[in-house]
């Protein structure tokens, strides 16, 4: 059973262009959490999506930002006109149902350095 | 809300000595809570999840945690360090469907 997928590993992007960050849950999970890990920093919750629903995004930055679930394929964030301050490494989670007692299991992370 | 405070932005021990990592935590309600270990560049990795059982939780690789209500602590320890454990270490709450980190412990072993 593979665990999470993220791609890619590794982003380059100038400013002003776009980025698109995808992620794989695990099979059977329905579930996918977005965070962002600025240097030295830990984790906060961007974004929480089910299948075609967000279910919650205040962590998401009003502008720019964007998340999607698709009914099949992966889960995309969507990053419009990099700025150098969006330079992170961002975290997908998936988890197989809802609930505060159910563990999210984590991708390796796309890591964004905008130029 | 929900809040965890890592108390100590480093920690530096010599391998086969014990480890103490701490964390504590504000809740309006009984959390579930959640030490993470992140190696570099990778992934986060659970170690141990406490969820109103056993206030005594053991992990993987030999970590545990001690759920402590009256002093609103959840302290990762290991009774010996290995080389391989350094890395950077997050306590995790709950907070309505989406986790909380704390800011991380980055864990330094000497042989």
């Amino acid at each position: 059973n593979a665990g999470v997928m993220q791609n890619p590993r590794h982003l380059v992007r100038r400013r002003g262009q776009e980025a698109r960050l995808r992620c794989s849950p695990m099979k059977g999970h329905s579930h996918v959490y977005w965070y962002r890990q600025l240097p030295e920093e830990g984790l906060k919750f961007m974004v929480y999506l089910q299948k075609e629903n967000i279910i919650d995004e205040s962590g998401m930055p009003k502008e720019r930002f964007s998340a999607e679930f698709p009914k099949e394929g992966p889960s995309i964030l969507r990053i419009q006109q990099v700025v150098r301050g969006d330079s992170a490494a961002y975290f997908c989670a998936s988890s197989p149902s809802s609930g505060d007692y159910n563990e999210q299991f984590f991708g390796p992370g796309t890591r964004l350095t905008v130029l | 809300a929900q809040s965890v405070t890592q108390l100590d932005s480093h920690v530096s021990v010599s391998e086969g000595t014990p480890v103490l990592l701490r964390c504590n935590y504000s809740s309006s309600y009984s959390p579930s809570l959640f030490w993470y270990v992140q190696h570099p560049n990778k992934g986060l990795q659970l170690l141990l999840k406490y969820t109103s059982a056993a206030t005594l939780v053991k992990g993987i690789n030999g970590f545990e945690a001690e759920f402590k209500k009256s002093e609103t602590s959840f302290h990762l320890t290991k009774p010996s360090a290995h080389m391989s454990d350094a890395a950077e270490y997050f306590c995790v709450s709950t907070g309505f469907q989406k986790l909380v980190f704390g800011t991380g412990t980055r864990l330094l072993v000497s042989p």
